[in-house]
């Protein structure tokens, strides 16, 4: 069974340009999240989906967005990025909605800017 | 805020001995408790979890501790090997209000000596 893919993996991107990161859950899986890793702030939670709704989002400002699709994919954007953005995007997913999933991560997208 | 801390930033262990890696949680109110490992270069990787009507719980080599009257966490690692070298975060899901957000500790470095 695959578990959670990112892509792309690494990326580097100039300030002010805007990017869009892929998540594909395990199988099944219905319930999308998104972190934000850096080494001075950790891991820090941007926002959660399920059945293509928002249902969680982090204090991250509004240049961060995301979207679920029928098929429970994922997609997060960042537009007008700013230097502070460079770091790790992970994408988590589990099987339904509420405290209690297990709750699976994947590799990860790496994002710098330059 | 919500935070989720560790009392020891770095752990080094000799191989074979037990590790004892703890995270103190701040909100009452959580109701579910997750132990990941992040490998360099990798995303987090789920080790074991517990809901708060629990206070032990064990799998393969680890065992997870939970008192709610301190509001304490513990990871217990039997016989720790060198590919057990990472970093570890304890993470909580605040309430079912917050769905599968998590909040997640600073993390502790485990090394291994061999």
């Amino acid at each position: 069974k695959a578990g959670v893919t990112q892509t792309p993996r690494y990326l580097i991107k100039t300030r002010g340009q805007q990017v869009t990161l892929s998540c594909s859950p395990i199988s099944g899986h219905r319930s999308v999240s998104w972190y934000q890793q850096t080494p001075g702030q950790g891991l820090q939670f941007l926002f959660e989906y399920f059945s293509e709704t928002q249902r969680n989002k982090g204090n991250f400002p509004g240049r961060f967005s995301g979207r679920q699709f029928s098929n429970s994919r994922s997609e997060m954007n960042v537009s007008t990025l700013e230097l502070g953005d460079s770091a790790l995007y992970l994408c988590a997913s589990s099987l339904g909605w509420g405290s209690g999933n297990t709750i699976y991560f994947g590799e990860g997208s790496w994002l710098t800017v330059v | 805020g919500e935070s989720v801390g560790l009392h020891l930033p770095t752990l080094s262990v000799q191989e074979g001995d037990n590790s004892i890696i703890n995270c103190a949680y701040s909100n009452s109110a959580s109701d579910y408790f997750i132990w990941y490992k992040q490998e360099s270069g990798k995303g987090p990787q789920f080790i074991i979890d517990i809901r708060s009507n629990m206070d032990k719980r064990q799998g393969q080599r680890v065992t997870v501790l939970l008192n709610k009257t301190v509001k304490h966490l513990s990871l217990q690692i039997a016989a720790t090997q060198p590919g057990d070298s990472a970093v570890y975060f304890c993470a909580e899901t605040p309430d079912m209000e917050y769905g599968n957000k998590l909040v997640f500790g600073a993390g502790t470095i485990l090394r291994v000596k061999s």
